[in-house]
């Protein structure tokens, strides 16, 4: 069946990075794009961006400019997402999420089953 | 960037209740919206996607309409496995936002 599967959770400390994973499967990797969604704790959804798999174009969340990259990995349908200069703020589930359709502006209809990032000194 | 307004931040319903949930976009979005249900520690589910349009499995007691700037999710007869928070997304700008949420509980 169609599933997006993610890296294990992270303790990180501020200052550092970290890069989340996730892999797919039961579909044409090329075909989707992904994007990326998070929640801190008791807190609402945030889009942090996506990332065409066909050309490899990505747009990302204003807030999240020159901290954030996406890529992916077509020889092993792996997704990933790296966030940079951690701090408290970025404790978070982190999601990657399939566009429903061949646009990356798009309903998610598949998710990883999220990742947690905590963020500690 | 779109802003997204959901009310009610919080609901309390009984089993039975029909509910509506309204979303509110900054700017037309046209038909570009979609409605997820999330529970406790769960990814968040999609519900409706196209403002009115239900993903394939989903109960027919979900339903979504509006266009332009403002958007309903009505669930016609509450169940116990309904009560969770739901989002409104808007896909129609470069830059994705989803709506605060709206938590559904028990009465």
């Amino acid at each position: 069946q169609v599933q997006l599967v993610q890296s294990g959770a992270e303790v990180k400390k501020p200052g550092a990075s970290v890069k989340v994973s996730c892999k797919a499967s039961g579909y044409t990797f090329s075909n989707f794009g992904f994007s990326w969604v998070r929640q801190a704790p008791g807190q609402g959804l945030e889009w942090m961006g996506w990332i065409s798999t066909y050309n490899g174009r990505t747009n990302y969340a204003r807030k999240l400019q020159g901290r954030v990259t996406l890529t992916t990995d077509t020889s092993t349908g792996t997704a990933y997402m790296e966030l940079r200069r951690l701090t408290s703020d970025d404790t978070a589930v982190y999601y990657c999420a399939r566009p429903k359709g061949l646009l990356e502006e798009d309903a998610f209809d598949i998710w990883g089953q999220g990742t947690m990032v905590s963020v500690s000194s | 960037d779109i802003q997204m307004t959901q009310s009610p931040s919080t609901l309390s319903a009984s089993v039975g209740d029909r509910v509506t949930i309204t979303c509110r976009a900054s700017q037309s979005i046209s038909s570009w919206l979609a409605w997820y249900q999330q529970k406790p520690g769960k990814a968040p589910k999609l519900l409706i996607y196209k403002a009115s349009s239900l993903e394939s499995g989903v109960p027919s007691r979900f339903s979504g309409s509006g266009s332009g700037t403002e958007f309903t999710l009505t669930i016609s007869s509450l169940q116990p496995d309904d009560f969770a928070t739901y989002y409104c997304q808007q896909y129609s700008s470069y830059s994705i936002t989803f709506g605060q949420g709206t938590r559904l509980e028990i009465k």
